[in-house]
């Protein structure tokens, strides 16, 4: 079965710190890979995801990730957080041949202090 | 731009009552999910809706049902509601099942309690 791990579950930051969120995932066929956020009271908003192709994958505010295929990792960074960034951070994953639901790790909430 | 709607966003219940959850997805998005977030949980699927069919089912009770309706909106069902239920449920759509690529749109969740 699927799965996905999050290895940090409170990360606590000064503004412009870089950041790392460790991400593993358990499946051994292709899947797909996404990093949601959710902000405080708000619904989870997909911040990047990558299929194929290049394992670098930059998503919106400023955010990236890389995929490693043989460590089964999908870790975010961002080289300089900002206070706005103080929200849970989740990973989920699916596959092509399991009908699109995602997996999701236990997620990481970050804390920004200004 | 339209986003997912869900109603109610919070609904208070007793155990062992009944609830029904809307979910509304963006137009022209025919897939829907549902997820579970138990609290400090991650969310956990329940099940997906594609072209008004049940496409895939995950950790749901027998005590829950759902359907998707003609106008793509869904509905879930919940009875005997048991303190355990109580949770944010999250509804997301897409615009086709195409195995899983599509990104799914979150709606902002409806809290449940149950007392």
């Amino acid at each position: 079965a699927q799965s996905v791990s999050q290895h940090n579950h409170h990360v606590i930051l000064s503004e412009a710190a870089s950041l790392e969120l460790g991400c593993n995932y358990s499946y051994g066929g292709t899947v797909n890979l996404f990093w949601y956020v959710q902000y405080p009271g708000q619904h989870l908003q997909l911040l990047l995801k990558y299929f194929s192709g290049d394992p670098l994958v930059k998503g919106i505010k400023g955010f990236e990730a890389e995929f490693i295929k043989s460590k089964f990792s999908f870790n975010l960074r961002k080289p300089s957080v900002q206070w706005s960034d103080t929200a849970e951070y989740f990973c989920a994953v699916n596959s092509d041949n399991q009908g699109g639901k995602l997996i999701f790790g236990q997620g990481t909430e970050l804390s920004v202090k200004p | 731009a339209a986003g997912v709607i869900q109603s109610p966003r919070h609904l208070i219940k007793e155990k062992r009552e009944t609830a029904t959850l809307k979910c509304y997805p963006i137009p022209r998005h025919d897939t829907v999910y549902w997820y579970q977030q138990g609290p400090g949980q991650d969310p956990q699927f329940l099940i997906s809706f594609y072209e008004k069919m049940q496409s895939d089912k995950g950790s749901i009770p027998d005590r829950f049902s759902a359907q998707q309706f003609s106008d793509y909106h869904s509905e879930l069902n919940m009875s005997s509601l048991e303190l355990g239920d109580s949770a944010l449920y999250f509804c997301a759509s897409s615009p086709r099942l195409a195995g899983g690529k599509d990104t799914q749109y979150f709606g902002p969740g409806t809290r449940l309690t149950v007392l």
